[in-house]
């Protein structure tokens, strides 16, 4: 199984800031990478997939990049409403894999 | 819109059954591979099962190979999972989730809880 080794696994930031998650898998995933947002008591909402395509509806402000084993989620300029856990996934191999996740929480 | 809403969960025995369903609207249902992914309490996600658009291929996780089974109903745009012998290990909020590699909308997700 193909795992995924995301950090940090809490993050506390301001208002404003860019913060940045990182994902990194156990062997080479083509780009088949996706993030999602889960805020609490919410189902998991898809943001990139493809490593760096933004799914419809999702605010600019959020961007990813990477390839091989290395990914990142970018936040630009930190809303309130970006408060939640974020996850990568997997999907280049079953069985899919979820990173253990980030907490985002304001400063 | 795309809309994916669960049922069918609740308390149930260790050893036992359950079904969950998933009726899906919003979307040419029988185009998509649909999935289910669960998340323990307090814990992350983790992928359950997959089944094509047309029913013909599926894919388990190990841990409930031989025990869940993926379906779905196209006529009835519905997606399943039996699950038999449950364990506790099982309790989690099951999803329902439209497959596109990613999985791009999910249901509400119904909360399973296995215990005597």
């Amino acid at each position: 199984d193909i795992q995924m080794t995301q950090s940090p696994a809490s993050l506390s930031a301001s208002l404003g800031e860019t913060v940045t998650i990182e994902c990194r898998a156990s062997e080479d995933i083509y780009n088949g990478l996706a993030w999602y947002q889960q805020k609490p008591g919410k189902s998991p909402q898809l943001l990139i997939y493809n490593a760096n395509s933004l799914h419809t509806g999702v605010p600019s402000r959020f961007s990813g990049s990477g390839s091989g084993t290395q990914y990142s989620l970018k936040i630009n300029s930190l809303q309130s409403e970006d408060v939640a856990s974020y996850f990568c996934q997997q999907y280049y191999d079953y069985p899919y894999t979820f990173g253990a996740g980030t907490k985002l929480e304001l400063k | 819109e795309v809309q994916l809403v669960e049922s069918g969960g609740g308390l149930v025995q260790p050893g036992r059954s359950m079904k969950l369903s998933c009726a899906a609207s919003g979307f040419t249902f029988n185009n998509y591979d649909m999935a289910w992914v669960c998340q323990a309490p307090k814990k992350g996600l983790e992928w359950v099962a997959t089944i094509s658009y047309d029913g013909s291929s599926t894919y388990y996780r190990d841990s409930v190979k031989g025990r869940f089974t993926i379906s779905r109903d196209n006529a009835k745009s519905t997606l399943y999972l039996q699950m038999d012998s449950l364990r506790s290990e099982d309790t989690a909020t099951y999803y329902c989730a439209r497959d596109y590699s990613r999985f791009d909308y999910w249901g509400q997700g119904v909360m399973v809880t296995v215990s005597s």
